[in-house]
């Protein structure tokens, strides 16, 4: 597709249970990056990957959350034994290569809107 | 760290008037600062960015901002806002890690 796809849009759950979002990105992006916006808030880094390798995963909230991208494309977010301060909109970026001068342009998805009840 | 303030969280304007959001950083080391917009039911969307050179950038759809070391600003200005500008604007700064303001929603009042 032309942009950063991210599924499901929505999804609902129950506290305790496991959830799996998953991002596709654009097409050739070697650098792939997981944010996560609350109400009212600006998003929030949580990690990014540089082909395969995590990068940097300093914004993970805890042991819970976990990321891949086992073959430098699709990424997934797993986050298990959710709770109800899990509830957000989960977005997803891609951008061509990291470093000047390209620094800062990511491409975000739509996001996916994770309830936790 | 390097961080990044919006005090104002709405901003209404008329339509055909100026704007100007407000966004305050806050970082010892060189700074990177970025402008993005968030359309109704899209994704966040880059509008514009300063990385070193001249201080005023100019980006998409009519939009530019200065960037003022002294007063460690980097307000984002247009002359004329239409009805399509109605959107969220984070400021952000960072490396490949940014850090998002908490957000501008613009309302363009016809």
């Amino acid at each position: 597709g032309a942009g950063v796809s991210q599924t499901p849009s929505n999804k609902v759950t129950e506290k305790g249970k496991y959830v799996e979002l998953r991002c596709d990105p654009i097409s050739g992006h070697t650098a792939l990056y997981w944010y996560r916006q609350s109400l009212g808030q600006g998003p929030e880094f949580l990690i990014y990957f540089q082909g395969t390798g995590a990068a940097d995963d300093s914004g993970l909230p805890n042991d819970r959350f976990f990321a891949v991208r086992p073959e430098g494309s699709v990424s997934t977010l797993k986050i298990q034994r959710t709770e109800r301060g899990d509830s957000a909109v989960y977005l997803c970026a891609s951008s061509l290569t990291l470093g000047a001068p390209l620094v800062g342009e990511l491409f975000f998805g739509e996001g996916s809107r994770l309830t936790v009840l | 760290a390097q961080s990044v303030t919006q005090l104002d969280s709405q901003v209404p304007v008329f339509e055909e008037a100026p704007v100007e959001l407000r966004c305050n950083y806050s970082s010892s080391v060189s700074v990177y600062l970025f402008w993005y917009v968030q359309y109704p039911n899209q994704g966040l969307q880059l509008l514009l960015k300063y990385l070193s050179g001249s201080t005023l950038v100019k980006g998409i759809n009519g939009f530019e901002a200065e960037f003022n070391k002294s007063q460690t600003s980097f307000h984002l200005r247009k002359p004329s806002v239409h009805i399509s500008d109605t959107a969220e604007y984070f400021c952000a700064t960072g490396n490949e890690k940014l850090t998002f303001g908490t957000g501008t929603r613009l309302t363009i009042i016809p």
